[in-house]
C-alpha cells in the first residue's frame, strides 16, 4: 500500500539545524510531489514547500524561504527536509504529504509526523 | 500568502447538518478548483475528506458533501455523528503554485 515513513522525534537547540526524512513506498516515487506541513502546538496546519522527486526542483512558502531546504534519494525514494537556524516557535509536528505533479491535487497520504522540540 | 479563513469552531447535535466555510481570495479559492478538507483527530495525521471542491474519496462516508461560491468553500456533513468530533481544515491550490490551508475549525458533537 502506499505509505510514507518519517523519521523519528528529535530534540534541537536554538540556532541549530534539523534534518527530517520521509520514506516513500507503494507507489512511483518520481510521480508525485512530495510536500512539507508543520503544525505547532494548538496550532493549524501550515504549508512549508514541496520537491518533485523527479528533477528535484523546489518551491517553498515565502516564510521560510533561505531557511528550508528539501532534497531527495531517488535510489532509497527518501525525501529530506532540513530546516536551518531553528526558533522556539519551530517547535511542531512535521508531516510529509504527498500530491500528483500532473493536476494539483490533495494530500494523501500522509506521514506518521516527526515531532520536533526546539528547547535550550 | 495568508491563511485561508475558517471559523474557529462550529458544534451541532447528532443527526443535525453543519456547514464549515472556508474563504479566500482569486488567487486561490476563487481561482482553482483545487480545494480540498481535511478531518483530523488529536494526535493523528489529517485524512482526506473531500478533493477537487466537491469529490469524495471511496471510504468517506455520503455525509460529506463540499462546494464552492466565488472565493468561498464550505463543507457540509449531514446526519452528524459522534466520530465526527474532530478538528477540519481546508487548502487550496494557489496562483504561486503554492499551497495554503485555512486556520482550522473544531467541530464539537453535542
Amino acid at each position: 500500500q502506499v505509505q510514507l515513513v518519517q523519521s523519528g522525534a528529535e530534540v534541537k537547540k536554538p540556532g541549530a539545524s534539523l534534518k527530517v526524512s520521509c520514506k516513500a513506498s507503494g507507489y512511483t516515487f518520481t510521480s508525485y510531489y512530495i510536500h512539507w506541513v508543520r503544525q505547532g502546538p494548538g496550532q493549524g496546519l501550515e504549508w512549508m514547500g514541496l520537491i518533485n522527486p523527479s528533477g528535484g526542483n523546489t518551491n517553498s512558502a515565502q516564510k521560510f524561504q533561505g531557511r528550508v531546504t528539501m532534497t531527495r534519494d531517488t535510489s532509497t525514494s527518501t525525501v529530506y527536509m532540513e530546516l536551518s537556524s531553528l526558533r522556539f516557535e519551530d517547535t511542531a509536528v512535521y508531516y510529509c504529504a504527498r500530491t500528483e505533479i500532473v493536476v494539483p491535487s490533495w494530500f494523501d497520504p500522509w506521514g506518521q509526523g516527526t515531532l520536533v522540540t526546539v528547547s535550550s | 500568502q495568508s491563511a485561508l479563513t475558517q471559523p474557529a469552531s462550529v458544534s451541532g447535535s447528532p443527526g443535525q447538518s453543519i456547514t464549515i466555510s472556508c474563504t479566500g481570495t482569486s488567487s486561490d479559492v476563487g481561482r482553482y478548483n483545487y480545494v480540498s478538507w481535511y478531518q483530523q483527530h488529536p494526535g493523528k495525521a489529517p485524512k482526506v475528506m473531500i478533493y477537487d471542491v466537491s469529490n469524495r474519496p471511496s471510504g468517506v462516508p455520503d455525509r460529506f458533501s463540499g462546494s464552492k461560491s466565488g472565493n468561498t468553500a464550505s463543507l457540509t456533513i449531514s446526519g452528524l455523528q459522534a466520530e465526527d468530533e474532530a478538528d477540519y481544515y481546508c487548502s487550496s491550490f494557489t496562483s504561486s503554485t503554492t499551497w495554503v490551508f485555512g486556520g482550522g475549525t473544531k467541530l464539537t458533537v453535542l
